[in-house]
């Protein structure tokens, strides 16, 4: 296993358009988080999955934000009519809650999105 | 409200010279208090994670060490590599981060 894996690395879009991230966990692990960080703050919190169940949701974030883990496995994470302050690294991580499993989260690389 | 504040917001040392950072958290259920590294423009790198309060974890120059209500990051005789942003953060079943603390070791 590679890791938490994000694609794209690096996205650039016009204000108004809509943009889908996507996250592959590592595959043992059931838990999927994203978070969203900005230059000089910590990782702040968006929303987790345990399995398919979408468990919390951050009330920072808008209604133009949307995330899906359909099957368990991989997540996408869509924002649409993208503002400029949406610019930032969209962080994923992924754990496991099994006893003999470590419990805590290993993150992706991230996806770099400018707003243009 | 569950809160974790990191300090100093910014370390410079020079190499050699050990210092501590700071994580104080305020969480009604501790269910664990991670530590990760992050280099710029990558994802957090996981470097601990600390249960109970009196509990200690080392890695190399770094050890990690936790109360009841804070946390430090002990870092020996530091080197140019250990340049970072540590970051803190508490689970409580998602994981709560606190703002972090950007180390610079000079040679």
């Amino acid at each position: 296993d590679t890791g938490v894996s994000q694609d794209p690395r690096h996205k650039i879009t016009k204000r108004g358009q809509n943009v889908t991230f996507r996250c592959d966990p590592i595959s043992e692990h059931n838990r999927l988080y994203w978070y969203r960080q900005t230059l000089g703050q910590g990782p702040e919190f968006l929303t987790y999955f345990q399995n398919e169940a979408q468990l919390e949701k951050s009330r920072l974030l808008s209604d133009r934000f949307s995330a899906e883990r359909p099957k368990g496995s991989f997540s996408t994470l869509e924002i649409q009519r993208t503002e400029q302050g949406d610019s930032a690294m969209y962080l994923c991580a992924s754990s496991s809650t099994r006893r003999d499993i470590n419990p805590e989260a290993f993150f992706g690389q991230g996806t770099r999105l400018t707003v243009v | 409200e569950d809160q974790v504040t990191q300090s100093p917001e910014a370390l410079r040392l020079q190499e050699g010279e050990s210092s501590s950072l700071n994580c104080s958290y305020t969480v009604s259920g501790l269910r664990g208090l991670f530590w990760y590294r992050q280099d710029p423009g990558k994802g957090p790198e996981f470097l601990f994670t600390l249960y109970s309060a009196g509990e200690e974890k080392e890695k190399e120059r770094l050890k990690a060490t936790l109360t009841k209500k804070e946390s430090f990051l002990h870092i020996t005789a530091p080197k140019p590599e250990d340049s970072a942003t540590y970051l803190c953060a508490v689970h409580e079943g998602k994981l709560i981060f606190g703002q972090g603390t950007t180390l610079q070791v000079k040679p």
